[in-house]
């Protein structure tokens, strides 16, 4: 099973600043990441796969890199309604289907 | 409007039994796989369960092998899990949720889930 790790697990950021969020795998998964977010009582919502092509009707202030085992999301200009919990998750090698623990970003 | 419906959930005793279920609008249901998605209060997000778009394959996570089952009604556009033996970790909210076009293995629409709680 494929362990994708994401740090930190909470950052704190002012509202207009640049956010930046890590993943890892435990073993190379080529580009098969996605990005999520999910918003507080709310499902989470598609937002990068192929490690780095944003979903339908996603902003572009968000942008996803990396390949092998290290990517990035990162959020270029926080607006309000991006404080929420960002999750990855690899499908290179499945199943299981594996998420990493997620990363909330938080008005500092 | 393209959305997944979950319903079923509720408050079951350790070693109950429960169905869940999902129906699809807007789109041709019979052309994507499928899968169920956890969420345990205040953690991450744990694949349970997947079906393709036949029935014909069915995998599993370990942490429900053998006492989950899914599966899929094509012609009502909807997809179920069966929930038996119950335990206390199985509550968290349930999410149905669609891979994406074209066979590609990422979550492109999910459900608003539903609330599965195991408690005596």
């Amino acid at each position: 099973e494929i362990v994708m790790t994401q740090s930190p697990a909470t950052l704190s950021v002012s509202p207009g600043e640049r956010a930046t969020l890590s993943c890892r795998a435990s073993q190379t998964i080529s580009s098969h990441l996605a990005w999520y977010q999910q918003r507080p009582g709310q499902a989470p919502r598609l937002l990068i796969y192929g490690a780095s092509t944003r979903a339908t009707g996603i902003p572009a202030r968000f942008s996803g890199s990396g390949s092998g085992t290290e990517f990035t999301l990162t959020i270029s200009s926080l607006q309000s309604e991006d404080f929420a919990v960002y999750y990855c998750q690899q499908y290179n090698n499945w199943p299981p289907w594996t998420f990493g623990l997620g990363t909330k970003v938080e008005i500092k | 409007q393209v959305q997944l419906v979950e319903s079923g959930g509720g408050l079951v005793k350790p070693g109950g039994s429960l169905r869940l279920s999902c129906v699809a609008s807007g789109f041709t249901f019979s052309d994507f796989y499928m899968s169920w998605i956890r969420q345990a209060p205040g953690k991450g997000l744990e694949w349970i369960s997947y079906i393709s778009t036949s029935g014909g394959v069915i995998h599993y996570a370990d942490s429900v092998k053998g006492r989950f089952a899914i599966s899929r009604d094509n012609a009502k556009n909807s997809l179920s899990l069966h929930m038996n033996s119950l335990r206390a970790e199985d509550t968290a909210l349930y999410y149905c949720a669609r891979y994406g076009e074209n066979n590609y293995w990422y979550f492109d629409l999910w459900g608003r889930g539903t609330l599965v709680t195991v408690s005596s």
